[in-house]
């Protein structure tokens, strides 16, 4: 496919199960963004990789959450020990290249709820 | 803090109509600001973007109006049609690796 692909779409958790959240990006870009997008809100920023380096990880609200991207392309967003109000969008974007004005392309994010 | 501050929350314009959105921002070091569409259940996706050496940019019906001197950019839409009933971001960069997004507007385009 030629766009952002993220797995699952939905996922449901119990409070407390650890949540595991995969980013497919546009093949060869070499910036990996995150986002959480709450009901009614926009996207808020969590992480960014520049192929395999996690450069800034300044948006993630917790210890409990933790990104990597090993090999500069799949990315996987982890939640440790899911909490209410973790329950969002969560958004994953690619681009091209690192500047500001690089077009970030972003997937359909997954939902997640957690009961 | 939010560093870009949209409006209107909400908007329903009338097909043919022209939308305005608004948003203001602090940041004088911003030099990207885009326009991000989402459909729901989609991610969004860019719209059109400016950076901050022009005062407007225009594509098709869409156009960004931009005021250096009182922080603030806008979208208007021409010739509003139903299919642009969707939600709208405006965002910025307070650094090069994230955007910081607006709360968004939702746009309805009635018949």
């Amino acid at each position: 496919g030629a766009g952002v692909s993220q797995s699952p779409r939905y996922k449901v958790a119990k409070r407390g199960q650890d949540v595991a959240l995969r980013c497919d990006p546009i093949s060869g870009h070499v910036s990996l963004f995150w986002y959480q997008q709450a009901l009614g809100q926009g996207p808020e920023f969590l992480t960014y990789f520049q192929n395999e380096a996690q450069l800034d990880k300044s948006g993630l609200p917790s210890d409990r959450f933790f990104a990597e991207r090993p090999e500069g392309s799949v990315s996987t967003l982890k939640i440790q020990r899911t909490q209410q109000e973790d329950s969002a969008v969560y958004l994953c974007a690619s681009s091209a290249g690192p500047l500001s004005y690089n077009e970030q392309f972003f997937g359909p994010g997954t939902r997640l709820t957690v009961l | 803090q939010q560093q870009v501050k949209q409006s209107p929350q909400s908007l329903i314009v009338q097909k043919g109509g022209i939308s305005i959105i608004n948003c203001a921002y602090e940041n004088t070091a911003f030099d990207y600001f885009p326009w991000y569409q989402q459909f729901p259940g989609k991610g969004p996706a860019l719209l059109i973007a400016i950076r901050p050496d022009v005062s407007e940019k225009k594509e098709g019906r869409f156009t960004i109006s931009f005021n250096k001197s009182a922080k603030q950019f806008s979208l208007h839409i021409m010739d509003s049609q139903p299919g642009d009933s969707a939600t709208y971001f405006c965002a910025a960069p307070p650094a090069a690796s994230k955007l910081t997004f607006g709360t968004g507007t939702r746009l309805q385009v009635t018949l």
